[in-house]
């Protein structure tokens, strides 16, 4: 089977700080894992992802994600947080079956506090 | 605006009916992906399809169907519908089943059952 799991339901940053959002993972086999946005009323954007090669991806407005495969993490991370990046995050890893599904994490709301 | 449309936006009926969501992929996509969004239970996948054929299954409840159609249109088909079912209904489509790809939602479809 093949799950990931945020610990963090809450993140509270000020703004200019950097940001953490954690995930983990446990996959057999090599893990594609993803990161997408939902911003209030909105359907869930496509952030970043890691199939392979570099540990560290880069992605849009400004995130990245560190793979950890001894810590199984993939957290996402940005240097400075915006007032605009405060939204819900959610981790996702690729089904082992083969097809593109993906099963999402329980996401982590993130504020960016002015 | 991510190219998917979801209709209806909202939906408001009673236990035991029946309804049908819609969901138009982004132009020349090939897989459409059913995920219901929860509180109590996040995001969850329901079903996907690639080119007219099913081809990949989660946790679709008996009570609810899928399909799509040669214009790549996809409809979710709820019955019997129960309080439990009250949730946001999100299409997502990507261009292929390739590992990977990204997929794009749309905004999806808020049901509540009373």
């Amino acid at each position: 089977a093949q799950s990931v799991a945020q610990p963090e339901d809450q993140v509270n940053v000020a703004e200019g700080n950097p940001l953490t959002v954690k995930c983990t993972y446990s996959v057999s086999g090599n893990p594609y894992l993803f990161w997408y946005v939902q911003y209030p009323n909105r359907g869930l954007q496509f952030l970043l992802k890691y199939i392979t090669g570099d540990n560290l991806v880069k992605g849009s407005y400004g995130f990245e994600a560190e793979f950890n495969k001894s810590q199984t993490s993939f957290h996402l991370k940005k240097p400075s947080a915006l007032v605009s990046d405060s939204a819900l995050y959610f981790c996702a890893v690729r089904a082992l079956s083969g097809a593109n599904n993906l099963f999402f994490g329980t996401g982590t709301r993130l504020t960016v506090i002015p | 605006d991510s190219g998917v449309t979801q209709t209806p936006k909202h939906l408001i009926t009673a236990t035991g009916q029946r309804v049908t969501l819609r969901c138009s992929p982004r132009s020349g996509d090939l897989s459409v992906y059913w995920y219901q969004q929860s509180l109590d239970q996040g995001l969850q996948f329901l079903i996907q399809y690639y080119n007219g054929e099913e081809r990949a299954k989660g946790n679709i409840l008996e009570r609810f169907s899928a399909q799509q159609f040669p214009d790549l249109h996809s409809e979710l088909n709820l019955s019997s519908l129960e309080l439990g079912d009250s949730a946001l209904y999100f299409c997502a489509s990507s261009g292929t089943d390739r590992a990977g790809e990204k997929l794009f939602f749309g905004s999806g479809t808020q049901l509540s059952v009373l």
